[in-house]
């Protein structure tokens, strides 16, 4: 399973946009990008998954350069319920057993 | 569609106790995976069956058990509870192809 790294934590305003980069330099060839964010006492919720270039959906964008090897998910305009941790995992496109890192806890400020 | 339902959604116990959580899939979802969440450990896989089979399992002791009922839904048991089984349990269903998707959890309280 390809390795993730991301920052521990990042501060935010509302109102900006907001993006966290995840590192996997032993992405494998079938692998997808997929984030999940998380509330307290709650399950993670699917954001977006990606495998090359760009996709968009109605919560936000994910960047995924030509190599593969670092991806970027951009949060727009956050707001104060953006406040979570959020994961990024690779691993094959319908994997079920699902390796979580230690996210990255974003703090929104008013 | 109905999302990931976990029961109970909180529930304490005694050392030495066992207890039993339940899960039921989206409709149409055959995989129904579980993980532990806990402030040290983070989210960690347990296991994962499919159409009543289990199909990976992770890195926990005996004590920790589950089965899959032909409709999908799914129960976990932990036998012998301890302190250290206090976590947040989530369960996880997937077609097999897409993405999955998580319940809300069960927060276990080992007393």
């Amino acid at each position: 399973l390809a390795k993730t790294t991301q920052p521990i934590s990042m501060d935010s305003y509302e109102g900006q946009e907001v993006n966290i980069t995840c590192s996997h330099n032993n992405i494998a060839t079938n692998d997808y990008i997929t984030w999940y964010q998380q509330f307290p006492s709650q399950g993670p919720r699917f954001i977006i998954q990606g495998y090359k270039t760009k996709v968009t959906n109605e919560v936000a964008s994910l960047f995924i350069p030509a190599d593969r090897k670092s991806s970027t998910l951009s949060l727009p305009r956050v707001s104060l319920s953006d406040t979570a941790v959020y994961y990024c995992l690779v691993g094959e496109a319908g994997r079920r057993a699902l390796t979580f890192g230690s996210g990255t806890r974003l703090q929104v400020q008013p | 569609k109905a999302g990931v339902t976990q029961t109970p959604r909180y529930l304490i116990k005694t050392r030495g106790q066992q207890v039993t959580l339940s899960c039921s899939p989206i409709s149409g979802h055959r995989s129904v995976s579980w993980y532990q969440q806990t402030p040290g450990q983070g989210l960690q896989f347990l296991f994962e069956y499919f159409s009543e089979t289990q199909r990976n399992k992770g890195n926990f002791p005996g004590r920790f058990s589950g089965r899959q009922f032909s409709n999908s839904r799914s129960e976990m048991n932990v036998s012998t509870l301890e302190l250290g089984d206090s976590a947040l349990y989530l369960c996880a269903s997937s077609d097999g192809v897409n993405t999955a998707f998580f319940g809300q959890g069960t927060r276990l309280t080992v007393v």
